[in-house]
């Protein structure tokens, strides 16, 4: 069956460093990948889309890998802040309709 | 636009009564799904619609739920008789195309 995993433990890392978060799947061969951040209480929001041609998507602080062989996505915060802490869901779709597959999700914790 | 909206944002019931959840999606928007969030299963997808019709409702537990969407700026869950394993936040979100979803703020239900 179709699995999608995110680091299950919460990543706690230094104000300013680069946090990097890991998205695996398995017996699945999606055409786009997303991540999503949510915060508590509240709906996930977008953030990044990256295409499954394409290995590298970058916006603003943010950088987002896709390795098809490897079957893993790699989501990069760099120069973290506290406001970034958060938990972060990759989410994988297939390509000829909408539906979308989450993750469980990682929890960030950024340390001033 | 105001952005997704979902009703109410809480909501409590006991074992046994009928449920009703409300979403009014995006204007333009003719993708709307429907989304429960656990800790233990994380955002799982229950059902999604285009142009108003059910597309994929592999999501739904059980006959115990039920989905519409009767015009393009409406839709409801329904949950009837609602269990306490229902306990959740549901999450309805909509979208244009394979870019992003726009989620709402959720509703918190609790089943006693």
């Amino acid at each position: 069956s179709q699995k999608i995993e995110q680091n299950s433990e919460a990543l706690n890392i230094q104000e300013g460093k680069t946090a990097t978060l890991t998205c695996n799947y398995t017996n699945y061969s999606p055409a786009y990948l997303q991540w999503y951040r949510q915060d508590p209480g509240r709906g996930p929001v977008f953030l990044l889309l990256i295409r499954e041609n394409e290995k590298e998507k970058r916006k603003e602080r943010l950088k987002v890998t896709f390795d098809t062989t490897l079957k893993q996505s790699l989501f990069h915060i760099t120069a973290s802040q506290p406001a970034d802490s958060a938990t972060y869901l990759c989410a994988l779709l297939s390509g000829g309709y909408q539906k979308v597959t989450f993750g469980t999700g990682t929890k960030l914790q950024v340390i001033p | 636009d105001a952005g997704v909206i979902q009703s109410p944002r809480h909501e409590v019931t006991e074992m046994g009564q009928e449920v009703t959840l409300r979403c009014k999606p995006i204007s333009g928007h003719d993708y709307l799904f429907w989304y429960r969030q656990t800790m233990m299963r994380g955002l799982e997808l229950l059902i999604y619609f285009n142009n108003n019709v059910p597309i994929d409702d592999s999501g739904m537990p059980e006959d115990r739920f039920s989905a519409k969407m009767p015009n393009a700026s409406f839709s409801t869950l329904k949950i009837q008789p609602s269990e306490p394993r229902d306990s959740a936040v549901y999450f309805c979100a909509s979208t244009s195309s394979y870019n992003e979803q726009f989620f709402g703020p959720g509703t918190r239900l609790t089943v006693l």
